[in-house]
């Protein structure tokens, strides 16, 4: 069963505009969430985190809000840059688990100029 | 200061071999992870390691171990190489071990598996 899960394999979005990025989880003990990008080739690269006592986070073009209601997550790129066309990974944490990370199975994004 | 290095970058084995990777954390970092990454799917947790103590294990066989040295860098083994064992595999090394803070880890670049 898949505790992660990012339903969308691929997003394309005109440069300048909105990324969205959707990730569900369904571990209720899940407490630290984290988003990663990945080119080929590279291991991931750590890009914004957020605990689950904040709904939102931000760090420059990056944004990570956290419903933690519904169990979902979303990392915003505003405004996009075809650099930021790689593989997108979501990834979740719980407390008593240290950084033993649950990743879900990534977003595609394509930015086009 | 050097990030996450893992060697080799790629190697190639046949079943039944066994394989040895190798991964220096970042310096000060004392946590090593491994995770198992298939095409097209996202990293699997296969180990972690905290003051060269295993602190954590996946689902994954026996056939996986590891360890970290007094240096908090660490190998992962695998025996008995099976077809389905090709993957990337990646170190991710932390400042921290259990419960403290966020659990941010950084990636090596992983090593390119391919078992024929």
């Amino acid at each position: 069963d898949q505790q992660v899960k990012q339903n969308s394999p691929s997003l394309s979005v005109q440069e300048g505009r909105i990324s969205i990025l959707n990730c569900d989880y369904t571990n209720s003990m899940f407490d630290y969430f984290l988003w990663y990008k990945k080119y080929p080739a590279e291991g991931p690269t750590f890009l914004i985190s957020i605990s689950s006592i904040k709904d939102k986070n931000e760090d420059g073009r990056f944004t990570v809000f956290l419903n933690k209601s519904a169990k979902h997550l979303s990392l915003h790129i505003v405004p996009s840059q075809p650099g930021d066309s790689a593989v997108y990974f979501c990834a979740a944490s719980a407390g008593n688990a240290g950084n033993m990370l649950t990743f879900g199975g990534g977003t595609r994004l394509m930015v086009k100029p | 200061d050097a990030g996450v290095t893992q060697s080799p970058t790629h190697l190639i084995k046949t079943r039944g071999q066994q394989v040895t990777l190798r991964c220096s954390p970042i310096s000060g970092h004392k946590s090593v992870s491994w995770y198992q990454q298939v095409l097209g799917q996202g990293p699997q947790f296969i180990f972690q390691y905290y003051e060269k103590e295993e602190r954590g294990r996946g689902n994954f066989p026996d056939r996986f171990s590891a360890r970290q040295f007094p240096n908090y860098s660490s190998e992962l083994n695998v025996n008995a190489l099976l077809l389905g064992d090709s993957a990337l595999y990646l170190c991710a090394s932390s400042l921290v071990g259990l419960g403290s803070g966020g659990p941010e880890a950084f990636f090596g670049q992983g090593t390119r598996l391919t078992v024929v």
